[in-house]
Formats: structure tokens, C-alpha cells, sequence
């Protein structure tokens, strides 16, 4: 089975600021990488996926995020962080001949004024 | 069009009883998947049923889980003689063979007391 670390639990950036969130995964074979966001009291809502073709991948919400099969990474950012982006944030990763998630415990992302 | 629905929002229950989740996927999505959030973790797959084939149960983590698919419409996950650290947030999620891209509900949060 995949496994997929997110470092830090939670981030805090200022409004305007870079948002970076980290993911990474262990494979040998490059899976199927994509990123959710889980605002308050709502479901987890697809920001982005990579499943071939161009590394970096541009999402929703002014998100993207760039597979570099060389680290295992597919690291999250936005150039300029908005107050409506506090939520949770998963990296999840699939085998490309399985459907199946598996998902990162998450990173909290708050937001200064 | 309608998103995935899942029933109820919340459940409170008490540690020996049964409970039963259900969740209606998007019309048309052939697949559909169950998944379990722990307070503070990632989510955990549970359950995946595609079409008619024999469902994939290899996520379910004790024979008190059990999950049903009607052709390829509704499911119900029951969860037998509940053990307080069966509480958690079950999430359902169904995908087309397009892109099979994953669509989630907004859970059914179930407290054992």
C-alpha cells in the first residue's frame, strides 16, 4: 500500500503570503498524486491531480502543485495566500492500476489578517 | 446535478449497538467508495464497490464492518456491536470510468458513547 507523509500538522501564513504545504509518497512507480481541501463542516473538495503528461499541475483557487518523481514530492503552493483559504489540506496518492486513496493526515492551514 | 448525499449528518450511539450509514452517489458513477476519518488523522479506506464486481473490502478493519451496493445506486455501511473508537467521520465518495475522479459527501459523524 502507498504511503504519504505531509509535514506539519498545521501552517500559518499572513494574508498575501506563500502558502507551501509538503507531500510526499512511497513508490517506485510514479501513482496517480492529487491534492483535497476540506473546508469547516463540508466535504473534501478536489483542488488538483496529476496522472501524466506536465509535472506541474494548476488547480483551482490559484493552487498548484509540481510531481517530481526524483524527490517523491508533489508539493502544494499558492503565490498569495487569502483569508477563504483556511481549511485542511490532504495529499492522497493512488497505484495507477487501483482506484483506492490513500491519503496524508493532513495540514491545517490558518491564515493571518 | 446533485452531488454525493449521505445520511445522517450525525449519529450518537451507544457501544453495543448497531448503526447503518447510508450513502447515494452521483447518478451515473459506477464506482463508489467508502472511507473512515479519525479525529486528527487522514481518512482510511474502507470499502470499494465497482459495477457488478465482487466489492474490494480489503480496507474494513474488523468483520463488524460490512457494507452493501445495490446495482449502482445506493450503499449502506453497518457497523455491528459499535466500540467507541468505531467513532469517527465515515465518508462516502463515487467516480465515473472517465476520469475517475472521486466525489465526496459531507460524512456522517458517529459518536459511541
Amino acid at each position: 500500500a502507498q504511503s504519504v507523509t505531509q509535514l506539519g500538522s498545521h501552517v500559518s501564513v499572513s494574508e498575501g503570503a506563500l502558502v507551501l504545504l509538503r507531500c510526499n509518497y512511497s513508490s517506485s512507480v510514479p501513482p496517480y498524486l492529487f491534492w483535497y481541501v476540506q473546508y469547516p463542516n463540508q466535504g473534501l473538495q478536489l483542488l488538483l491531480k496529476y496522472t501524466t503528461g506536465a509535472t506541474l499541475v494548476k488547480g483551482i483557487n490559484g493552487f498548484e502543485a509540481e510531481f517530481k518523481k526524483s524527490e517523491t514530492s508533489f508539493h502544494l503552493t499558492k503565490p498569495s495566500a487569502h483569508m477563504s483559504d483556511a481549511a485542511e489540506y490532504f495529499c492522497a496518492v493512488s497505484d495507477r492500476n487501483d482506484y483506492k486513496l490513500s491519503f496524508g493526515a493532513g495540514t491545517t492551514v490558518t491564515v493571518r489578517a | 446535478g446533485a452531488g454525493v448525499s449521505q445520511s445522517p449528518s450525525n449519529k450518537v450511539t451507544e457501544k453495543g449497538k448497531d448503526v447503518e450509514l447510508r450513502c447515494d452517489p452521483i447518478s451515473g458513477h459506477t464506482a463508489l467508495y467508502w472511507y473512515r476519518q479519525r479525529l486528527g488523522q487522514g481518512l482510511e479506506f474502507l470499502i470499494y464497490f465497482q459495477g457488478n464486481s465482487a466489492p474490494d473490502k480489503s480496507g474494513l478493519p474488523s468483520d463488524r464492518f460490512s457494507a452493501e451496493r445495490t446495482g449502482e445506486s445506493v450503499s449502506t455501511l453497518t457497523i455491528q456491536r459499535t466500540q467507541q473508537e468505531d467513532s469517527a467521520v465515515y465518508l462516502c465518495a463515487s467516480s465515473d470510468q472517465v476520469d475517475n475522479e472521486q466525489y465526496f459527501g459531507p460524512g456522517t459523524r458517529l459518536t459511541v458513547t
